[in-house]
């Protein structure tokens, strides 16, 4: 069966701190992997896709990810948090050339002063 | 150059009585998809319209949820005889001809609430 986890529920992180945002997959063959945004009041709000290629990729935001086959890994990072990061985060998998997208259950960032 | 629009924000209905939410996608698509947030868990498909056809509402439940986008107007989702477990974030996203999951816009969502 095909599966999305994120193991983290809630993170809290320094502001200036680095962060990493864990993200698991279970699929049949290698999906499209993306990571969405949502701040408070908004529509999720893409961070960033992989497809294929290069296996670091970066976004917007100053957000990055690195998609790890061995481990069915596509994790989320940033080098250091600004206060307006606090937001729900999304890693979300989808078949190639498919609509669907499968969503992990979200990981809610608090960032302190 | 509006976004995918969702409306109301925020909807709260008593045990029994309908919902009715809608979406206008972006401007040029003709793609829409419904998907359901429960508490604490990821967004789940539910729906993937176009113009006056339902493509594929296998995650739609089988009783009093119905979804439909008319030639004319945005698209909506209705649920009849809301019950508590229909409380959930509703997310409507569009896409253009030929972009299916890669690229994606979601609206802000539709918070449902059954007292």
């Amino acid at each position: 069966a095909q599966s999305v986890t994120q193991p983290d529920i809630h993170i809290t992180v320094s502001e200036g701190a680095s962060l990493e945002l864990r993200c698991n997959y279970s699929y049949g063959a290698t999906p499209y992997l993306f990571w969405y945004v949502q701040s408070p009041g908004q529509g999720l709000q893409l961070l960033l896709k992989y497809f294929s290629g290069d296996t670091l990729v970066q976004g917007i935001k100053g957000f990055e990810a690195e998609f790890k086959r061995s481990q069915s890994s596509f994790n989320l990072r940033k080098p250091s948090v600004h206060w307006s990061d606090a937001a729900e985060y999304f890693c979300a998998v989808g078949l190639p050339a498919d609509y669907k997208l499968s969503f992990g259950a979200g990981t809610t960032v608090t960032v302190r002063a | 150059n509006a976004g995918v629009m969702q409306n109301p924000r925020h909807l709260v209905r008593r045990r029994g009585q309908e919902a009715r939410l809608r979406c206008s996608p972006m401007k040029g698509h003709s793609h829409v998809y419904w998907y359901r947030q429960l508490p604490e868990e990821g967004l789940k498909f539910m729906v993937y319209l176009q113009k006056e056809n339902i493509i594929d509402e296998s995650g739609m439940p089988k009783e009093r949820f119905s979804a439909e986008f008319p030639k004319e107007g945005p698209s909506i989702l209705r649920i009849q005889q809301v019950v508590r477990g229909d409380s959930a974030a509703y997310f409507c996203a569009s896409s253009a001809p030929g972009q299916g999951n890669e690229k994606l816009f979601f609206g802000s969502g539709t918070q449902l609430s059954v007292l």
